[in-house]
Order: C-alpha cells, then sequence, then structure tokens
C-alpha cells in the first residue's frame, strides 16, 4: 500500500490550526498508522499511533483521526515549535512505508 | 527509557558492505514486543523501511524488496546489539542511516495489534563514494 500525503508544503501562522492528509491506496486498519514530526537533523518523533492515540509526552493540541483510506493529523494552536515535516507510516504484510512527507513551514 | 547507539563508518567504496551495529541500552534486544528495525533517508527516497530482526520464540527477519538478495539484519544476544550489513554498495545507497525499536502492542479491546516505531537512534550518515 502506497501512502500519499498533502499538501507538501503548508504554510501557516503560529496560533493557527494545521490539518495534514495521508491517504493509503488500500485501506489499511487504523491500528496500523502512526505519525511522526521531524526536525532538521534529528530523527523522526513518534506523535500519535493507533491513527488517533497520543504518544507520552505529546501535547494535546495534536490530534489523529481517520479510517479505511483516509487519516488526518490536526495540530491546533500551533506553536513555533511545530514547524517541520511530518511522516504518516503504515504497518502492513510485514513491512513498514513511510509516505512523502508533509513540510509545514512559517508563513 | 530505552536508548540506542549507533556506530559504523561514514564512507563507504562502491561494491563494497556497508556495516553498521545498533547497542541497545534500557531494553533487551531478545524482547518478545519489539522488532529491531533499520531505516534510511535520502532526499531521493524519503524515509525508507529496509527490514527488521525480531524475537518471538526463535529469531526471524523481514526486508525490504528494494534491498532484498543484498541486506542482512542480525542480532546479538550477548552484546545486545544489533546489526545491519548491505553489500554490494553504489552511490544510491547514500543515505542517513537509522536503527529504531518498532514495537507491537495488543490493541486493549480487540485482536489487533498497534505498531509503531517508539525509539530512533541519532542516525548515522553514510556516503558511497570512491
Amino acid at each position: 500500500s502506497v501512502l500519499t500525503q498533502s499538501p507538501g508544503t503548508l504554510s501557516l501562522s503560529p496560533g493557527e490550526t494545521a490539518t495534514l492528509s495521508c491517504r493509503a491506496s488500500q485501506s489499511i486498519s487504523s491500528s496500523y498508522l502512526a505519525w511522526y514530526q521531524q526536525k532538521p537533523g534529528q530523527a523522526p518523533r513518534l506523535l500519535i499511533y493507533g491513527a488517533s492515540t497520543r504518544a507520552t509526552g505529546i501535547p494535546d493540541r495534536f490530534s489523529g483521526s481517520g479510517s479505511g483510506t483516509d487519516f488526518t493529523l490536526t495540530i491546533n494552536r500551533l506553536e513555533p515549535e511545530d514547524f517541520a515535516v511530518y511522516y504518516c507510516e503504515q504497518y502492513g504484510s510485514s513491512l513498514l512505508t513511510f509516505g512523502g512527507g508533509t513540510r509545514l513551514e512559517i508563513k | 527509557q530505552l536508548q540506542l547507539q549507533q556506530s559504523g563508518p561514514g564512507l563507504v567504496k562502491p561494491s563494497q558492505t556497508l556495516s553498521l551495529t545498533c547497542a541497545i541500552s534500557g531494553g533487551r534486544v531478545s524482547s518478545n514486543s519489539a522488532t529491531w528495525t533499520w531505516i534510511r533517508q535520502s532526499p531521493s527516497r524519503g524515509l525508507e523501511w529496509l527490514g527488521w530482526t525480531y524475537y518471538r520464540a526463535k529469531w526471524d527477519n523481514d526486508y525490504a524488496v528494494s534491498v532484498k538478495g543484498r541486506i542482512t539484519i542480525t542480532p546479538d544476544t550477548s552484546r545486545n546489539q544489533f546489526s545491519l550489513h548491505l553489500t554490494s554498495v553504489t552511490p544510491e545507497d547514500t543515505a542517513v542511516y537509522y536503527c529504531a525499536r518498532t514495537m507491537s502492542v495488543p490493541v486493549p479491546w480487540g485482536r489487533n495489534y498497534y505498531y509503531y516505531i517508539d525509539v530512533w537512534g541519532t542516525g548515522t550518515t553514510v556516503t558511497v563514494s570512491s
């Protein structure tokens, strides 16, 4: 299954709400969908697993939703430290697949 | 708190073997709920899962089709670490290589499992060049 993320780049201001999309080419179990944040020079960091469960220490302004083929990461009240690249990832058929990423930049 | 410490050369010659090691602290390589994973990242290929090794009554592996036949991921229980070996490298194998722990955790209300990467190494930049 291929994961397609949109938009490629999202330009917003602090305080605004970001909505990031991840679409799978085939229906997947929600329990297999995760979201990560990556900042320059760092490894990705787990934000959301099971499509909607926040990882330990992740602020509640991050939320995930969706099922089947369409999943969304929403970031409310953007903080300066939220501007980064976001990836969705899925487990399936004994392997992992990543989306191409959405770059969230400061407008 | 589990941590992963990567080691290995940053420069590999074409046709040679890329070898990286990931030392585990704060956890066991023989854990029944973890899979020990290698991922790479490059501008051209993005984040690419390469494969993993895991213990579920016995050791097993899965590998990405893109590197199958060239890749081996092996655990070392005596040193509590795991390693990546990628043979016959070309410049296309130039990337940042990450080791990671992928967790498989039962969903509380069903028969399914969560799969997610909860711990990453810091990454090793590997350049394939003569």
